[in-house]
């Protein structure tokens, strides 16, 4: 079975500060991976994904994640954060075994970005 | 890009009333479409994988004659919750998989309130 852990439940940033959320994944095979933004009262949205090739991924508004395969783990990152970043963010990962196509979500990480 | 509309955004029923809630692919051709359950503040829980013109998977603890869903065709798959209480108020999520499966795409979700 798959899971996803995020450790971090709620991040509170003031504006400019370097983000980086935490996520692990546990799966025994070949991953894909993704992370998905909500902003407050409104559905989710792709930021990014993983599925093969660079494990440095870059997607939308400034968002980039790392793959380390090595430790089960990919990371969202984003150098400079803003005001409109504050948001429900969430890990997903779907093993890429023939047939499945079980997307698992973590817990869910609050960021609070602070003016 | 792909599209997923789902219906209603909103509704509120009785107790012991049944609501059903549409989701429909509107560009592609949903080949497996995922409807979750969101709490207040928690992450997203998958309760089925449906697959067009078979029967349901349901997850463990999800009630399937509780919570009915029908893929008839390749654009629409619906989910009815039957004899709706106040504990089955949430938020429902519904997302698809085209063929090529690119990856999923989410609809804008269902706040149900039963009273």
């Amino acid at each position: 079975a798959q899971s996803v852990s995020q450790h971090n439940h709620h991040v509170i940033l003031s504006e400019a500060a370097s983000l980086e959320l935490g996520c692990n994944y546990s799966y025994g095979g070949t991953v894909n991976l993704f992370w998905y933004v909500q902003y407050p009262g409104q559905h989710l949205q792709l930021l990014l994904k993983y599925f093969s090739g660079d494990p440095l991924v870059k997607g939308i508004k400034g968002f980039e994640a790392e793959f380390i395969k090595s430790k089960f783990s990919f990371n969202l990152r984003k150098p400079s954060v803003q005001w409109s970043d504050t948001a429900e963010y969430f890990c997903a990962v779907n093993g890429r075994d023939f047939g499945n196509e079980k997307l698992t979500f973590g817990t869910g990480t609050r960021l609070t970005i602070i003016p | 890009g792909a599209v997923v509309s789902q219906h209603p955004s909103r509704v509120i029923c009785k107790s012991g009333t049944s609501v059903k809630i549409e989701c429909r692919s509107l560009d592609f051709q949903a080949t497996t479409m995922f409807w979750y359950r969101q709490f207040p503040k928690k992450s997203l829980m998958l309760m089925a994988t449906s697959n067009e013109g078979s029967k349901a998977t349901y997850e463990q603890g999800v009630e399937k004659d509780k919570f009915l869903i029908n893929h008839a065709s390749l654009t629409l798959s619906t989910l009815t919750v039957t004899s709706a209480h106040p504990e089955d108020s949430s938020f429902y999520i519904c997302s698809a998989v085209g063929q090529g499966w690119h990856g999923y795409t989410f609809g804008s979700g269902t706040r149900l309130t039963v009273v």
